[in-house]
């Protein structure tokens, strides 16, 4: 079983939509969460940190299951520029990345 | 503010050649960290370094030495280039170990051939 696993994706929707992403995780002695966004081509950048059941910063919302081992991402009001792919990342004592979730916004 | 800046940002190499990948963080991080990530793949930690003379493997270190002399500086060098090496790689640098976020550099794309 992988470490982080991730639906790859595409997740293709319209302008406006609510889409949401889940990972999960194996190793139960994981202690921090993170959801990075990752351009096509360029260097992932930090979209939110988890460190307790979850938080929310405008459209997007990120929870933590530690019974079941899983967190999500929810995108509310998609836009455009949320084109992109999400990368799920978990902390033991080291970052932990899955392979990402593409997500393509159409108008 | 620079933050993480790599240097080259492309480079093709011939089998068995060898060359450094520079990293130089201006944020006085203690923390940095070298990963590949390959077509489809998740970022791979290949060496990482908790500070100036300290320097540890990640998961895939084969092929690879790195060097801290210096907080700003940690140099990925390649000694003998294979085509699996073929890869983009980023250095990332941060202020404290996970699960402190960390700043990741634009990435150098690499191609052996």
């Amino acid at each position: 079983r992988k470490e982080v696993e991730q639906d790859p994706g595409p997740f293709n929707v319209p302008e406006g939509a609510t889409v949401a992403f889940n990972c999960t995780y194996s190793n139960s002695a994981s202690q921090s969460f993170f959801w990075y966004r990752q351009d096509c081509r360029k260097e992932p950048k930090l979209l939110m940190s988890i460190y307790s059941s979850g938080n929310e910063d405008g459209r997007f919302t990120a929870q933590l299951n530690r019974a079941s081992q899983y967190i999500s991402l929810l995108i509310r009001d998609s836009k455009l520029s949320d084109s992109a792919t999400y990368l799920c990342v978990v902390s033991t004592d080291k970052l932990i990345f899955g392979t990402g979730t593409r997500l393509q916004v159409f108008p | 503010n620079a933050g993480v800046t790599q240097t080259p940002k492309f480079r093709i190499l011939k089998i068995g050649q060898s060359m450094t990948l520079q990293c130089t963080q201006d944020m006085n991080h203690n923390y940095m960290y070298w990963y590949r990530q390959d077509p489809g793949m998740g970022l791979k930690l290949i060496y990482y370094s908790v500070g100036a003379g300290i320097t540890d493997k990640g998961e895939v270190p084969n092929g690879y030495n790195v060097s801290r002399s210096t907080t700003e500086d940690f140099p990925l060098r390649l000694e003998l280039a294979a085509p699996s090496q073929t890869s983009v790689y980023f250095c990332a640098s941060s202020s404290d170990r996970a699960p402190q976020p960390q700043h990741f550099g634009d990435g150098t794309r690499l191609s052996i051939l």
